[in-house]
Order: C-alpha cells, then structure tokens, then sequence
C-alpha cells in the first residue's frame, strides 16, 4: 500500500516570508510527483510536477526531490495571505495518484 | 483555458437511490479519473478510465459504482444505491499522461 505523510499543521508564516512544505513517500519506484493547491471547499489545484531529483522552480514556487530520501518539499517565496490554503503532495501509482493529507497553510498580514 | 466540468455541483439523494455524477473532461485527454474527499479526510482514488475500460480501481470502487463514456465528451460516475457513508465530495479528473486536473467537484450528501 503506498503512503504518502505529511505534516497536518497549520503552517504559519508572516507575509513576505518562505513557506517550506513538506512530504514522504514509502514506494521506492515512485517516479511522478505533484503538488496541488485546495482552498476550503474547492477542488485540487495543480501547481507543479516534478519527476527528477533535484530543484524544479516556477514563479514562487520551488518543488524539491529527493529520491534517496523519498522526500519532495514545496518551498513558497514571497508568502502571500492568497497562498493560505492546504498543499496536497500526491505521488503517480499505476493509473492513479495517491494523496497525503495534505498541510494547511496560513499566511498572515 | 480548457476546464474540466462536473454537473450538479451539489446532489442530496435518499439513502438507497441511483445518483449520476456528470463530468465533461479536457478535450484532448485520454485518461480520466474519479477521486472523492469525504469532509475533512483525504483525497482517495476510486477508479481511472483509458481507452473506453477502467484501468485500474480502488476497494473503494465496488458493484455499487460505475463508469461510463456514454459519447465523445462525457464521463459518469453511476452509485446504484446510496448509504449514507457514500456523503462526500466527488471529483473528476482528465489528463493526458500522469498529470491531472481536477474539476469543481460534485458535493453528494445523502439522508
């Protein structure tokens, strides 16, 4: 059964700040990982894909590999209090994805 | 930009009755998927679709849920009856590899 953990929180930073997210996964073969975005009551928001380890970056967004550690992280620049929300780390299985618990984030003034 | 829709957003059904979840999938994708998220708890897969036949399914997916293609552009989500544990949130999702995009959501309760 693959798992994926991560930190519940609430993960609080001041605006302006990094957020660093963070999240692991138990199947060693997992080659395809993503991070959504979901706001109370809406549906996942795609934000990044990474499959390489190392640091993929898009906008404020950093996505972070490591296959060795089975660790993926999601750093976020210039925090703003729109980026309070909760981030989903899902992991690619065979036609499907598997999704943490996700962490929620707030971003305050 | 291409969205993926579901229709209704919200369904309040009696426990025991048929529901039919609608969703309409990116245009140039070829593989779809349906997730729910019971309040509070995880987004859990239940079944994803390729090539006109399910191709992989969750416990979750038992005899009382369906999927169908019905034309070019549709794809449902069919619970033959209703419990009162089916009240959660039902997304659809299409990509055209790996990555998928989700859409708005069904909200199912059921009494």
């Amino acid at each position: 059964q693959k798992e994926v953990e991560q930190n519940s929180g609430p993960l609080s930073v001041p605006e302006g700040a990094i957020a660093s997210l963070n999240c692991t996964y138990s199947d060693r073969g997992s080659q395809s990982f993503f991070w959504y975005r979901q706001y109370s009551g809406k549906s996942p928001e795609l934000i990044m894909s990474i499959y390489s380890n190392g640091d993929k970056e898009d906008g404020r967004f950093t996505a972070q590999l490591n296959k060795a550690s089975q660790y993926v992280s999601l750093l976020i620049r210039d925090s703003q209090p729109s980026d309070s929300a909760t981030y989903l780390c899902a992991v690619a299985g065979f036609q499907k994805l598997v999704f943490g618990t996700g962490t929620r984030l707030l971003v305050s003034p | 930009e291409p969205e993926v829709t579901q229709t209704p957003s919200h369904q309040v059904t009696q426990m025991g009755q048929e529901v039919i979840l609608r969703c309409v999938p990116i245009s140039n994708h070829l593989y779809f998927y349906w997730y729910r998220q019971i309040l509070g708890q995880k987004v859990e897969f239940l079944v994803s679709f390729y090539n006109n036949e399910i191709s992989e399914k969750s416990e979750i997916f038992d005899d009382q849920f369906s999927v169908e293609r019905p034309d070019g552009s549709n794809f449902t989500l069919k619970i033959r009856s209703t419990k009162l544990e089916d009240s959660a949130m039902y997304f659809c999702a299409s990509g055209p590899t790996d990555t998928q995009y989700f859409g708005p959501g069904t909200r199912l309760t059921v009494l």
